[in-house]
């Protein structure tokens, strides 16, 4: 069984560009989740989507934003790069009633780095 | 605000010893903890769980132990090998509310030298 995959794996943009990151989840899992863990800090909360809605949303800007497509993978957009926004993203599944973090499946991430 | 800590950034035992690794949270409404283990280029991988109504699980060289009163929550490794060399996060949610959510703490780093 194919893991939760996550493109690209490396990512170096500009700051005032726009970054899109992508995951797909484990077959029949239908809940993303979203992470980042910038240098030094634990893992924060982006975003949580299933089924095509966007369920719960953490403390972030609203340039942070997102998509889930009907295959249940699921875009990260971030606008208007800032420098702080370097950081590894993680995107993780699970099927519903495993929410809550119980049966998180974790992507290996996507390195952002803003220069 | 911090709610789930981990004050230690990193650990170093030596192989054959007991490994314990802590963590801290303030919300009381939190009623499952997680731990992770990250290596370096991978994502983070379950390792161990404990709900709220338990004070103590066990899987294998793995036991997780809650103390509610005191808010703390820790993980014995042992015997700890090398392979178990690691980022370590824990994690808590608040399941009944069904956020999706998880709260980390900032990660332990833990070392085994052989």
């Amino acid at each position: 069984e194919a893991g939760v995959t996550q493109s690209p794996t490396h990512l170096i943009k500009t700051r005032g560009q726009q970054a899109t990151l992508r995951c797909s989840p484990i077959s029949g899992h239908t809940s993303v989740y979203w992470y980042q863990q910038a240098l030094g800090l634990g893992l924060q909360f982006l975003l949580w989507y299933d089924e095509g809605e966007e369920r719960n949303r953490g403390n972030f800007p609203p340039r942070f934003s997102g998509r889930q497509f009907p295959n249940y993978s699921s875009e990260l957009n971030v606008n208007a790069l800032e420098l702080e926004d370097s950081a590894l993203y993680l995107c993780a599944s699970s099927s519903l009633d495993r929410a809550g973090g119980r049966g998180y499946t974790f992507g290996s991430g996507t390195r952002l780095t803003v220069v | 605000d911090q709610q789930v800590k981990q004050n230690s950034p990193s650990l170093s035992v030596q192989e054959g010893r007991i490994s314990i690794l802590n963590c801290d949270y303030t919300n009381s409404m939190f009623d499952y903890f997680l731990w992770y283990k990250k290596y370096p280029a991978e994502g983070p991988t379950f390792l161990i769980s404990i709900s709220s109504i338990k004070d103590k699980n066990e899987d294998g060289r793995f036991t997780v132990f809650l103390n509610k009163s005191a808010k703390h929550l820790s993980l014995h490794i042992v015997p700890s090998q090398p392979g178990d060399s690691a980022v370590y996060f824990c994690a808590a949610s608040h399941g009944s509310s069904n956020t999706g959510k998880l709260i980390f703490g900032q990660g332990t780093t833990l070392q085994v030298k052989p």
